[in-house]
């Protein structure tokens, strides 16, 4: 099972700065990674998906990178709307999602 | 649009049953392979089950193997996940999702559904 890390677990920022959350797969997923952002009391949200491709109705403010073993969500001039969980995914067999990092506005 | 309206979710005792109903509309349901995703109270996300379009493959999470069941009516389009032995541990609010593209079974999952509720306690 390949296992993913998520960085830091909690990262709190003020409005305007720019947040860089990390994902580390336990072994290689060349891209095959995806984000995801959850709101308090909402479901899930494609973000991005092969490391770096926005999904439909994404603003250009969230960006992916990366492909092996290390990725990294920018997310630019970050809002109060911004405050949520952000999770990564990768699609092997088992399909399995990295614990979170929880965004917060200072 | 796109929607996924999963039911069937409750409160039972460890070792009881439950079939949750996941009712699609807004896409050819019978081009995409489904998933089913869970989610424990305050944690995070953990995948449960995926069945192919025409339900030839199906994959498990080993916490539920043996357990769970998945499975999909075309005709209906409707995915199905029969729940057995129930534990504690699948306390959960269960999501179906949508796969980004036809293609993959385990994929990005571009679409959830607002989830169901089931709650296993004595």
């Amino acid at each position: 099972e390949i296992v993913l890390t998520q960085s830091p677990v909690t990262l709190s920022l003020s409005a305007g700065e720019t947040a860089t959350l990390s994902c580390r797969a336990s072994q290689s997923i060349s891209t095959f990674l995806a984000w995801y952002q959850q709101k308090p009391g909402q479901t899930p949200r494609l973000l991005i998906y092969a490391a770096s491709n926005r999904a439909t109705g994404i603003p250009a403010k969230f960006s992916g990178s990366g492909s092996g073993t290390d990725f990294t969500l920018t997310i630019s001039n970050l809002e109060p709307e911004d405050v949520a969980v952000y999770y990564c995914q990768q699609r092997g067999n088992p399909l399995t999602f990295g614990g979170g990092t929880k965004v917060e506005i200072k | 649009e796109v929607q996924l309206v999963e039911s069937g979710g409750g409160l039972l005792h460890p070792g009881g049953s439950l079939r949750l109903s996941c009712v699609v509309s807004g896409f050819t349901f019978s081009n995409y392979a489904m998933n089913w995703v869970r989610q424990a109270p305050g944690k995070g996300l953990e995948w449960v089950s995926s069945i192919t379009s025409d339900s030839s493959t199906i994959y498990y999470a080993d916490s539920v193997k043996g357990r769970f069941t998945i499975s999909r009516d075309n005709s209906k389009n409707t995915l199905y996940l029969q729940m057995n032995s129930l534990r504690a541990e699948d306390t959960a609010v269960y999501y179906c999702a949508k796969p980004l593209r036809t293609y993959y079974s385990l994929d990005a999952f571009d679409v959830w559904g607002q989830g169901t509720k089931v709650t296993v306690s004595s």
